[in-house]
């Protein structure tokens, strides 16, 4: 009950395209659910995150979509950029997080 | 979004020998804090969490006693990694959550701990 599921486990979008990363999760009592960015010897940094009472949330190029019912909420990067190219995290918790296994994007020129 | 401070970013110490790190919320007082592990290419696995003023609570399979957390303030929380082994070796990355009933966490820089 304490799983996230993440996938793909690594990504590969053109310049300009859209990535879409999708993570599912087990517990219901779940209520925050967040997106980090990791570079390469960084520590995550807080993307985006949306709690259930919504079903999707826009931050510029960022959005959730979230499927209560289906347990499952996803990444859209529109416009992607290679300075997107990370690895990126879901997590799902209430007082503590469980992390996604994580994604690898590389956008490419 | 708020900044938490972690310290050292780097750590190369010999087998043997007790490392600590250094984890500060620089600009909100972090009622709780969360150590995490990350090997590489790999998720971040909680370790503890320490609320200000009490004892961590570990997950499963962490040694108490191999990983010491301490939380005297609301804005430092510090894991001292005692007898390091080689298998020790990892990152180490620390965030902090603010008062209130949102879980919204902010993450340290993360140490890279190598053992010798």
């Amino acid at each position: 009950q304490q799983q996230v599921k993440q996938s793909p486990q690594s990504l590969i979008v053109q310049k300009g395209g859209i990535s879409i990363i999708n993570c599912a999760y087990e517990n219901t009592a779940f209520d925050y659910f967040p997106w980090y960015q990791q570079f390469p010897g960084k520590g995550p940094a807080l993307l985006i995150a949306i709690r259930p009472d919504v079903s999707e949330k826009k931050e510029g190029r960022f959005t959730i979509s979230f499927n209560k019912s289906a347990k499952q909420f996803s990444l859209h990067i529109m416009d992607s950029q290679p300075g997107d190219s990370a690895t990126y995290f879901c997590a799902a918790g209430t007082d503590k997080l469980i992390f996604g296994t994580g994604t690898r994007l590389q956008v490419f020129p | 979004g708020a900044v938490v401070s972690q310290h050292p970013s780097r750590v190369i110490c010999k087998s043997g020998t007790s490392v600590k790190i250094e984890c500060r919320s620089l600009d909100f007082q972090a009622t709780t804090m969360f150590w995490y592990r990350q090997f590489p290419k790999q998720s971040l696995m909680l370790m503890a969490t320490s609320n200000e003023g009490s004892k961590a609570t570990y997950e499963q399979g962490v040694e108490k006693d191999k990983f010491l957390i301490n939380h005297a303030s609301l804005t430092l929380s510090t894991l001292t990694v005692t007898s390091a082994h080689p298998e020790d070796s990892s990152f180490y990355i620390c965030s902090a959550q603010g008062q209130g009933a949102t879980a919204e966490a902010f993450f340290g820089q993360g140490t890279r701990l190598t053992v010798v």
